[in-house]
């Protein structure tokens, strides 16, 4: 079946550095590929999305690109903040006609940024 | 638009009660989801509902487990009998429709702690 995997955390970056979380996903279609974020105490947001290969999805500085070559859609910053402490979800969603609509996520990534 | 929300928030129940919770999707969107995220994972879907129909359930979703969306509105998940291993983050999602540009607006969740 369908499913995402994304790297193990939790990943500690110093302020301003460059972020890159990986995920990899596979699919029996052409699915649709976004980054959620939980913030601490908070519900899940939808951080960016990308609908077909090879666009990109760009959000707060954020950027990940939906490569159908090699089944990936790597989430990253150039310059972190402390702000963006959180928990990153990738996730994919089915497309095809008569699918469920609903989303299969990673296990999740802890961002922790250090002043 | 209020967003999606949940009530309550927090629950905690000793083992063999039954629970409820409630889910208020964004008005006008037709499509409903039921998701479990337990400590360290990503969410895992559970079942869906399309207006007031029950389109589908995960196979996580036991004989125990129950969902409504009477009148196509809000929507109710009843868990009968709890057992620790029901102990998660329950989240509520709603989306417009299933495919397309349409997302998934999550609300905060209820966490359930069986005691």
């Amino acid at each position: 079946g369908d499913s995402v995997t994304q790297m193990e955390g939790p990943v500690t970056l110093s302020e301003e550095a460059f972020l890159t979380i990986n995920c990899t996903y596979t699919a029996t279609g052409y699915p649709s590929l976004f980054w959620y974020v939980q913030y601490p105490g908070e519900g899940l947001q939808l951080l960016l999305k990308a609908t077909k290969a090879d666009d990109k999805g760009s959000n707060k500085g954020f950027e990940a690109t939906y490569r159908k070559e090699t089944t990936s859609f790597h989430l990253e910053k150039g310059s972190v903040q402390v702000s963006d402490s959180a928990v990153y979800f990738c996730a994919l969603r089915e497309n095809y006609g008569g699918s469920q609509g609903n989303l299969i996520f990673g296990k999740g990534t802890k961002l922790s940024v250090k002043p | 638009d209020t967003g999606v929300s949940q009530d309550p928030r927090h629950k905690i129940t000793k083992r063999g009660q039954n629970v409820t919770f409630r889910c208020d999707p964004i008005s006008e969107h037709n499509r409903l989801y039921w998701y479990r995220q337990t400590l360290g994972q990503g969410p895992e879907f559970l079942t869906y509902f399309q207006n007031e129909a029950q389109l589908e359930k995960s196979r996580l979703l036991s004989d125990r487990f129950s969902a409504e969306r009477p009148k196509g509105s809000f929507s109710t998940l009843e868990i009968q009998r709890t057992e620790q291993g029901d102990s998660a983050m329950y989240l509520c999602a709603s989306s417009l429709s299933a495919g397309g540009s349409n997302e998934q607006y999550f609300g905060p969740g209820t966490r359930l702690t069986v005691t």
